[in-house]
C-alpha cells in the first residue's frame, strides 16, 4: 500500500504570507497526485491534480503544486494566503489506474486576519 | 455536478447495535465507491473498495464481518457497522468514481458515529 506523509500538522500564518505544505509519497511506480481541501463543515474538494506533463500544476484559488519525481514530493504552494484559506489540506495519491486514494494525515491551516 | 450525499451526517447508537450509513451519488453513476475512516488528527484511512454488483474488497486489518458493505446499484453503497463498540466511534467518509473511470474522487460530507 501507498504511504503519504504530510510534514506539517498545523500551520498558522498571517494574511499575505506565503504558504508551502509538504507532501511525500512512497510508491516508486506511476502515480497520480492530488491536493484536497476541507473547509470547516464542508466536503473534501479538489484543489488540483497531477497526472503527467508539466510538473508545475496550477489549481483553483491561486494554489499550485510541484511534482518532483526524484524526491517523491508534491508540495502545495500559494504566494499570498487569505483568511478564507483557513481549512484542512490533504495530499492524496493513487496508482496509475486511479483506483484507491491514499491520503496524508492532513495539515490544518489557520490564517490570521 | 458530481455530488455525493451521505446519510446520516451524525448518529449516536448504543453498544451492541448496528448502524447503517448510506452513500449516494446524486447526479452520476458510480461503478466504484470507497469507504474511509478518519480518526481525530489522523488521515483518512481507506477501509474498503465497493464495486457495484460484487463483493467489496477490504483493506488489510479491516474486519469484513464487522463493516458490511453493499453496493446494490450504481448510485448507492451502504456501510453497516455491526455490533458497534465505543472504539468504532469515528468519522466515516465515502467517495465515488464515475462510470468509465474518472480522474478524481467525489466525497460525501461524512458521518460522525458515536457509540455509547
Amino acid at each position: 500500500a501507498q504511504s503519504v506523509s504530510q510534514h506539517n500538522h498545523h500551520v498558522i500564518l498571517s494574511e499575505a504570507a506565503s504558504l508551502e505544505l509538504g507532501c511525500n509519497y512512497s510508491y516508486g511506480g506511476t502515480v497520480n497526485l492530488f491536493w484536497y481541501v476541507q473547509y470547516p463543515g464542508q466536503h473534501l474538494q479538489l484543489l488540483l491534480k497531477y497526472f503527467s506533463g508539466d510538473p508545475l500544476v496550477k489549481g483553483i484559488k491561486g494554489f499550485e503544486a510541484e511534482f518532483i519525481k526524484s524526491k517523491f514530493s508534491f508540495n502545495l504552494r500559494k504566494p499570498s494566503v487569505q483568511w478564507s484559506d483557513t481549512a484542512e489540506y490533504f495530499c492524496a495519491v493513487t496508482e496509475y489506474n486511479f483506483n484507491k486514494f491514499y491520503f496524508g494525515s492532513g495539515t490544518k491551516l489557520n490564517v490570521k486576519p | 455536478g458530481a455530488v455525493v450525499s451521505q446519510h446520516p451526517s451524525r448518529v449516536i447508537c448504543k453498544s451492541g447495535t448496528s448502524v447503517k450509513i448510506e452513500c449516494r451519488s446524486l447526479d452520476f453513476q458510480a461503478t466504484t465507491m470507497f469507504w474511509y475512516r478518519q480518526f481525530p488528527k489522523q488521515s483518512l484511512m481507506l477501509m474498503a473498495t465497493s464495486n457495484e454488483g460484487s463483493k467489496a474488497t477490504y483493506e488489510q486489518g479491516v474486519e469484513k464481518d464487522k463493516f458490511l458493505i453493499n453496493h446494490a446499484s450504481l448510485t448507492l453503497s451502504t456501510l453497516t457497522v455491526t455490533s458497534a463498540h465505543p472504539e468504532d466511534s469515528s468519522f466515516y467518509i465515502c467517495s465515488a468514481q464515475r462510470v468509465g473511470g474518472d480522474t478524481e474522487a467525489f466525497f460525501g460530507q461524512g458521518t460522525r458515529l458515536t457509540v455509547v
